[in-house]
């Protein structure tokens, strides 16, 4: 399975609203609604953002949101502040009854 | 609170073996599935096997299907990784990770990361 496609980077500055997709195909992201995403600080564990596409865990900030169209998904981050500077990797489940991760977006506040 | 704790990385020669073990307190360790998720050095995370809360179903992603066997040991709250046939590019930081839900096995939804074991196979 191949992994799903990020932008390497974005990056945007603070106050402002960023937004970073995730493509794969009709057998993971297009097919279910099992997307996710990751925050990664520098030397830390991931932590979950967004599952199942739109929802968020107890202690996200709403500031943090997912969509998806299509085979794409897209983490929309608004009030961009310092402490967001990050990766941010989506994952989705697959037609082969497992799971993939994006490549990964680092993201930088201006 | 809940807490996975990692251990048993290492150097390792190519070919060789090394079990990666994670501990874990906190929650009905039995009633959920568990992941192992590696990050090569400055690289992305790549998930690498699952196993059911009873033990009885695995899965593998391709790179490691047949060298890499997940286990877990309910009565001790320990989740296993034997890791046979090492290469180069197993090289990474390994983390278990907890499924979020009984009912979203291999959703790739992991509420609860443990910090990782690194495993360097290097000659």
């Amino acid at each position: 399975q191949s992994a799903l496609t990020q932008p390497a980077s974005v990056s945007g500055s603070p106050g402002q609203s960023i937004t970073i997709s995730c493509t794969g195909t009709s057998s993971d992201v297009g097919g279910y609604n099992y997307v996710s995403w990751y925050q990664q600080h520098p030397g830390k564990a991931p932590k979950l953002l967004i599952y199942d596409v739109i929802n968020r865990p107890s202690g996200v900030s709403n500031r943090f949101s997912g969509s998806k169209s299509g085979n794409t998904a897209s983490l929309t981050i608004s009030g961009l502040q310092a402490e967001d500077e990050a990766d941010y990797y989506c994952n989705s489940y697959t037609s082969n009854s497992t799971p993939v991760f994006g490549g990964g977006t680092k993201l930088t506040v201006l | 609170e809940v807490q996975l704790l990692e251990s048993g990385g290492g150097l390792v020669q190519p070919g060789g073996s090394l079990r990666l073990s994670c501990a874990v307190s906190g929650f009905t360790f039995s009633s959920y599935a568990m992941n192992w998720v590696r990050q090569a050095p400055g690289k992305g995370l790549e998930w690498v096997s699952d196993i059911s809360g009873s033990g009885g179903s695995t899965y593998y992603a391709d790179s490691v299907k047949g060298r890499f066997t997940i286990s877990r040991d309910n009565s001790k709250n320990t989740l296993y990784l034997q890791m046979n046939s090492l290469r180069a590019e197993d090289t990474a930081l390994y983390y278990c990770a907890k499924v979020r839900s009984i009912l979203e096995r291999l959703s790739g939804v992991f509420d609860i990361w443990g910090q990782g074991t690194m495993v360097t196979v290097s000659s």
